[in-house]
């Protein structure tokens, strides 16, 4: 298997302007997270998937984050508009199955190097 | 709440022992992963933790104390390419998220 893919790997825009960042799972895992990493704040939970299903949001910092699992092989972080604190490596990562410790080995993504100036 | 506390940096000679340290403050607590993390690359896997005591995986090896809330990861005959970042994270049921600790960088000299 390939791994957890990610894209871009690194990715740089203007304050205001729409970023997505795409993520494909490791075949056959039931579960789908999105964090962000800074130096300041360390490996923050954005949300995370079960069976496509969002299951907690509640670390998405406001409204201008979404993120979407229309598939069980595909999924998206929106950031709009984005803005310079966006700026952080945003990783993806699946597991088999998020409701049971022993299957809750989260795999990542090689991860996106959002630059917001 | 999941409070985890990690030192953040030390430096040990090749081939040399270190301990890194990790404490947690949760209700409702089931495990404690660590992952390790080189410079610019993903988190991976290293170990998980549900029992009481020391598992052992090659020149790595985890301690967990359930009821001291502690933790440590041992890294043995240590190599160069163990320079990383090492996290550890809380994984509590019911809300079945991992909680990151903010990492403790190691460097490896020669």
């Amino acid at each position: 298997d390939a791994g957890v893919i990610q894209s871009p790997r690194h990715e740089v825009t203007e304050m205001g302007q729409e970023v997505t960042l795409r993520c494909k799972p490791i075949s056959g895992h039931n579960s789908l997270f999105w964090y962000r990493q800074t130096m300041m704040r360390g490996l923050e939970l954005l949300i995370y998937f079960n069976n496509n299903v969002p299951i907690d949001d509640s670390g998405m910092p406001e409204d201008r984050f979404s993120a979407k699992m229309p598939n069980a092989s595909f999924s998206t972080l929106k950031i709009q508009p984005s803005e310079p604190r966006d700026s952080a490596v945003y990783f993806c990562a699946s597991s088999l199955e998020a409701y049971d410790l022993a299957k809750n080995i989260q795999y990542f993504g090689a991860g996106t190097r959002l630059s917001v100036l | 709440g999941q409070n985890i506390d990690q030192p953040t940096e030390m430096t040990a000679t090749e081939g040399a022992i270190v301990q890194i340290n990790c404490t947690y403050q949760t209700s409702g607590f089931n495990g404690l992963f660590w992952y390790q993390q080189h410079a610019g690359e993903a988190p991976t896997f290293l170990s998980y933790n549900v029992l009481d005591g020391l598992e052992e995986k090659g020149r790595f090896s985890s301690f967990l104390s359930r009821s001291k809330g502690y933790s440590y990861l041992l890294l043995k005959e240590l190599q160069m390419k163990d320079s990383a970042s090492y996290l550890c994270a809380s994984f509590v049921y019911g809300n079945n998220r991992l909680a990151f600790g903010k990492g403790n960088q190691v460097v490896v000299i020669p």
